[in-house]
């Protein structure tokens, strides 16, 4: 079974600075898909990035990037220049297929809230 | 692009009572998924539909829940009879065609309290 976590339960951050959110995961499969997810308060859960295991190169999306390796089924996600709005609950997930190829079931951590202070 | 619609947005029953939850997916999407998320923790997959077929619902409790998703539309949850640990919210997502790469889009949830 796959599990993810985020060791982080709670973090903050001042206003324009940099932070970074932790994720492990476990797996035994080599074919994968990570993900960040970000859930705002009272508000619905949307990408923020996401990473596919067999590219060695760390994705990044405007301030948020991450820093993927594989070998330590580590998953990092750093925020750049927070800003008020990036204050939400951070998601770290993770998904394979099962034999069927259509399974693409999104394994979640329990999630960190990051809080950004003016 | 009209989003993943759910009602209602919230609901509150005592135990043993009964619950449905809709979920209008994103037009055009042929997955569909049920999340429950319990305060605390990250969402867990109860079921994902390929069109109107059952893909996993392999950690949906089946003697109390129940999904069906009619003409590969609409989606509709059900909880019968409820307990108090169903107390959660229920995420609704959608992505188009279910491929690995595919972004899940969710809805903005019905939070359930089981008194």
């Amino acid at each position: 079974a796959q599990t993810v976590t985020q060791s982080q339960p709670e973090m903050s951050v001042q206003e324009a600075e940099t932070v970074t959110l932790s994720c492990t995961y476990d797996t035994s499969e080599n074919n994968y898909y990570l993900f960040w997810y970000k859930q705002p308060p009272s508000r619905q859960m949307i990408l923020v990035i996401r990473q596919e295991a067999y590219k060695q190169q760390n994705a990044t999306e405007n301030r948020f990037s991450v820093n993927f390796q594989k070998a330590a089924k580590s998953f990092s996600l750093k925020i750049s220049d927070s800003q008020l709005g990036d204050t939400a609950m951070y998601f770290c997930a993770f998904m394979i297929s099962n034999s069927g190829g259509s399974n693409y079931k999104l394994t979640f951590g329990k999630g960190t809230l990051l809080t950004v202070n003016p | 692009e009209a989003g993943v619609a759910q009602s209602p947005r919230y609901k509150i029953i005592e135990k043993r009572q009964s619950v449905a939850f809709w979920c209008n997916p994103i037009s055009g999407h042929a997955t569909l998924y049920w999340y429950q998320q319990i305060l605390g923790q990250g969402p867990k997959l109860l079921i994902q539909f390929q069109n109107n077929g059952v893909v996993d619902d392999s950690q949906l409790p089946k003697d109390r829940f129940s999904a069906e998703r009619l003409k590969g539309v609409d989606s509709t949850l059900k909880i019968q009879p409820a307990k108090l640990e169903d107390s959660a919210v229920y995420l609704c997502a959608s992505s188009s065609v279910g491929r690995i790469q595919e972004t899940q889009y969710f809805g903005p949830g019905t939070r359930l309290l089981v008194l």
